[in-house]
């Protein structure tokens, strides 16, 4: 079975600060690993994901996540945010058939 | 403009009246699915379909129905709804099932039962 967890349902950060946001997973099978943003009244959009290879793993709008096996973790961090960051962030992952979504970290960036 | 298309985006409905939701794509996907979104618990699987005709039950299928008769269009049904239905509902679809392709999303259908 697998399970996702993020740490923190709410973050809030002042604008030109770093953000880091949690996930944890645990899985009995080799898996692939995603970051999905929600932004307000609208769908979900892939942000980053992670298949094979280097474990960094960048987005075009500056966020990067790191794959760590030995910790069971995909953390996504930003060095510097933007108000236009705020939004719903999901940590997903498949190792079958299904994807499985995180419960969401809503990040809320004040100026 | 690839895209998925859910219908309506918004509905309040009375409680055991048979609704239906729509969601049709144009990228030829062969994997669709619908989830339902709550606070604090993610999105939550419902009902996914590997191809036309082929479909499966996911985390949370009770209380819902659906049918993938073409590949484009993957309809969520409620034949009798009830308020712990209210939701918000996305369908998505993937160029298939492989665990390592994207998912495109839906803008949302918040369903409110009273």
């Amino acid at each position: 079975a697998q399970s996702v967890t993020q740490l923190d349902s709410q973050v809030p950060v002042f604008e030109e600060a770093p953000v880091e946001l949690r996930c944890n997973y645990s899985s009995s099978v080799s898996v692939y690993l995603f970051w999905y943003v929600q932004y307000p009244n609208q769908g979900l959009q892939l942000l980053l994901k992670y298949l094979s290879g280097s474990t960094l793993v960048e987005s075009i709008n500056g966020f990067e996540a790191e794959f760590n096996k030995s910790q069971t973790s995909f953390h996504l961090r930003k060095p510097s945010v933007h108000i236009s960051d705020t939004a719903e962030y999901f940590c997903a992952v498949n190792g079958g058939f299904k994807t499985i979504f995180g419960a969401g970290t809503r990040l809320f960036v004040k100026a | 403009e690839a895209q998925v298309t859910q219908n309506p985006r918004y509905l309040i409905t009375v409680t055991g009246k048979k609704l239906t939701v729509t969601c049709s794509q144009n990228m030829n996907h062969e994997y669709m699915s619908w989830y339902r979104q709550d606070p604090g618990l993610g999105l939550r699987q419902i009902y996914y379909s590997m191809n036309v005709e082929v479909t499966d039950k996911g985390d949370v299928p009770e209380g819902y129905k659906v049918s993938r008769k073409e590949k484009r269009n993957f309809p969520l049904i409620l034949e009798s709804p009830s308020p712990n239905q209210t939701s918000l509902y996305f369908c998505a679809s993937s160029p298939s099932g492989d665990r390592g392709t994207e998912a495109f999303f839906g803008q949302g259908t918040r369903l409110t039962v009273v």
